[in-house]
């Protein structure tokens, strides 16, 4: 079955820098990659997405790349913010509708 | 549009005890799918269901565990005789029945604290 490994766990960044955030996948017939954003106490909730039928998606601060030859993908946030503080999880999706997510990073924006 | 729905937000039992979980999705989605997350860690798959059907429940352990989605009414997850490593949170998140290039909507989660 799929398996989605994302690094790093923890990750600190300067308010104003970038955070970049890196996953990787198994199955080569994963076809879709959503990020989720996690506040503590809260449920994730989806922030961005990629189709394996697109190398790259950006929305404001976030973008996502994919790389389907290397089975990567990753989020870059710029211009980072105290409130992007949170744990962000990657996932991917084969055929059906079950996602295997990753085991999350810890983001920390020190204002 | 509520979102998706989960109750109770916080559940409190003792070792044996039954815990059930409730989960209503949202309006007009008909796939529900519960993960269990561990203090610290990430979102493990258990089940996916459609409404009255199981269509994969390979991440729900064998004993002890059910769930369901009825016809009518909110899905279901049932843990029954309860252990301390049974505590932690569960989500439960749907998508609409075309939403197989879409992303989930999770609920608030359920915190189940064993005691």
């Amino acid at each position: 079955g799929e398996n989605v490994e994302q690094h790093p766990s923890t990750l600190s960044v300067q308010e104003g820098d970038s955070a970049v955030i890196k996953c990787t996948y198994s199955d080569s017939a994963s076809n879709y990659f959503p990020w989720y954003k996690q506040e503590l106490g809260k449920g994730p909730q989806l922030i961005i997405d990629i189709r394996s039928n697109v190398g790259e998606k950006k929305d404001q601060r976030i973008a996502v790349t994919l790389n389907k030859t290397a089975k990567h993908f990753s989020l870059h946030i710029t211009e980072t913010q105290p409130e992007d503080s949170a744990v962000y999880f990657c996932a991917a999706r084969t055929g059906g509708f079950k996602t295997i997510f990753g085991a999350g990073t810890r983001l920390f924006v020190k204002a | 549009n509520a979102g998706v729905m989960q109750n109770p937000r916080h559940l409190v039992r003792r070792r044996g005890q039954e815990a059930r979980l409730r989960c209503s999705p949202m309006k007009g989605h008909s796939h529900v799918y519960w993960y269990r997350q561990l203090p610290e860690e990430g979102l493990k798959f258990m089940v996916y269901l459609q409404k009255e059907n199981i269509i994969d429940e390979s991440g729900m352990p064998k004993e002890r565990f059910s769930a369901e989605f009825p016809k009518e009414g909110p899905s279901i997850l049932r843990i029954q005789q309860v252990v301390r490593g049974d505590s932690a949170a569960y989500f439960c998140a749907s998508s609409p029945p075309s939403g197989q290039l879409y992303g989930y909507t999770f609920g608030s989660g359920t915190r189940l604290t064993v005691v």
